[in-house]
């Protein structure tokens, strides 16, 4: 089993929906939870990343993290067609090495 | 400011050959990390580099290897190339040695292996 599934999606949603995506994961040594966009044939770019527990937003982005669930999200509000992408959950121990899930897969119709 | 650059972009490769493939991080940056992204999989950590060394190594046969520049800038190469081997391969940098989880990713390598 690994250590970060991610809900593979994909996931088709209309222009203004809120979204939800969701990772667990099984090792309770992972301290910093991160979330990634990716674009086709692109490099992933950082979205967010929380420390611990707790709630972190920005602009139409939520990351929530419960360590006792293992289970992290990210919510977008209103969200865009620019926003379909590929989106990956990652975390770390802070010993440099991220373990990231398999992504979920978006697409905002207009 | 440039980012993280790689080279080449595409590159296609026979087995048993060899490939080098280069990162140079974002400015202010000192840590480079090298991950090998499988289709349809997330990122796989194959190691990071600081101070010029192998700080940290994932689950990678010795036939990946790599070096780290005094100005940063970082190598990965691949020995024996093997098809399973065809992937993106990214470059991740960031500073503190590692310890700063804001890491950026270039663009990637996308190797192929026939």
């Amino acid at each position: 089993q690994k250590e970060v599934e991610q809900d593979p999606g994909p996931l088709s949603v209309p222009e203004g929906a809120i979204v939800s995506l969701n990772c667990t994961y099984s090792n309770s040594a992972f301290q910093y939870f991160m979330w990634y966009r990716q674009y086709s044939r692109k490099g992933p770019e950082l979205l967010m990343y929380t420390y611990s527990s707790g709630n972190k937003e920005d602009g139409r982005f939520t990351a929530q993290v419960d360590k006792s669930s293992k289970y992290i999200s990210l919510f977008i509000r209103d969200s865009q067609p620019s926003d379909s992408a590929t989106y990956l959950c990652a975390m770390n121990t802070n010993a440099g090495k991220s373990t990231f899930g398999d992504g979920t897969t978006l697409t905002v119709k207009p | 400011d440039a980012g993280v650059t790689q080279s080449p972009t595409h590159l296609i490769k026979t087995r048993g050959q060899q490939v080098t493939l280069r990162c140079s991080p974002k400015s202010g940056h000192d840590t480079v990390s090298w991950y090998q992204q499988a289709l349809g999989q997330g990122p796989q950590f194959i190691f990071q580099y600081y101070e010029e060394e192998e700080r940290q190594r994932g689950n990678f046969p010795d036939r990946f290897s790599g070096h780290q520049f005094p100005n940063y800038s970082s190598e990965l190469n691949v020995n024996a190339l093997l098809l399973g081997d065809s992937a993106l391969y990214l470059c991740a940098s960031s500073s503190s040695g590692g310890r700063n989880t804001e890491a950026f990713f270039g663009q990637g390598t996308r190797l192929t292996v026939v």
